[in-house]
């Protein structure tokens, strides 16, 4: 399974965009890039995926660079909510297979 | 979407004895997984349960230490057999039920004494 870099922890204020940085710079053409976030005390959720193009929707945008190796989730309005891990991920079979993912803060 | 519950939400077992966990979703879902978070770590694959077939597992995993039960399309059992202190984790269940989207259990948060 290829496999994904992002910072360890990050921090942000409440009201303000997020961004989330993610390396995958052996990304196969056929992976698709996702999105998941834990919430503390819960299983991960589905943020957002994406192939190629850039992707919008309505917890979130994926922006991804042209030559796929890199990718970032931005929150465009943090909230206090918005406060979890979030893992990037490349799904090429079947499998999700997570790495350690980006603890996120949001300050008040 | 799926909607999964698992069964039971906690346990505090003794070593060596096993634990069997359900997991219950509210659709037929072909794929399911389970899944292991230890304390203060991110999700490891344990297992794919194949409705019909055994279970693929992942690379450190085997069927006697977590055999795994897929009898219909909504339903699975995981199995730690065998408990030790290292087992205390959280299982969860995952299905996915279209292409591209996942979904989760709450968990099993497991402690062994």
């Amino acid at each position: 399974d290829a496999k994904t870099t992002q910072p360890n922890s990050m921090e942000s204020n409440e009201e303000e965009p997020v961004h989330l940085p993610c390396n995958h710079s052996t990304i196969s053409g056929t992976d698709y890039i996702h999105w998941y976030r834990q919430l503390p005390s819960q299983g991960p959720e589905y943020v957002i995926h994406g192939l190629t193009s850039n992707v919008n929707n309505r917890m979130a945008s994926l922006a991804i660079a042209e030559d796929r190796k890199s990718s970032t989730l931005i929150l465009h309005r943090a909230t206090l909510r918005d406060a979890a891990v979030y893992y990037c991920i490349l799904q090429g079979a079947q499998k999700l297979v997570f790495g350690q993912g980006t603890r996120l803060t949001i300050n008040p | 979407s799926a909607v999964i519950s698992q069964k039971p939400s906690r346990d505090i077992c003794q070593r060596g004895t096993s634990l069997t966990i359900q997991c219950q979703v509210d659709s037929q879902v072909t794929m399911m997984f389970w899944y292991r978070q230890q304390p203060g770590q991110s999700l490891t694959l344990i297992a794919t349960a194949n409705q019909g077939s055994e279970a693929t597992y992942e690379s450190g995993f085997v069927i006697d230490k977590f055999p795994i039960s897929r009898p219909n399309l909504t339903f699975s059992t995981l199995t730690v057999s065998n408990m030790s202190p290292e087992d205390s984790s959280i299982y969860l269940c995952s299905v996915r039920d279209t292409e591209y989207e996942q979904y989760f259990g709450p968990g099993t948060r497991l402690t062994v004494t």
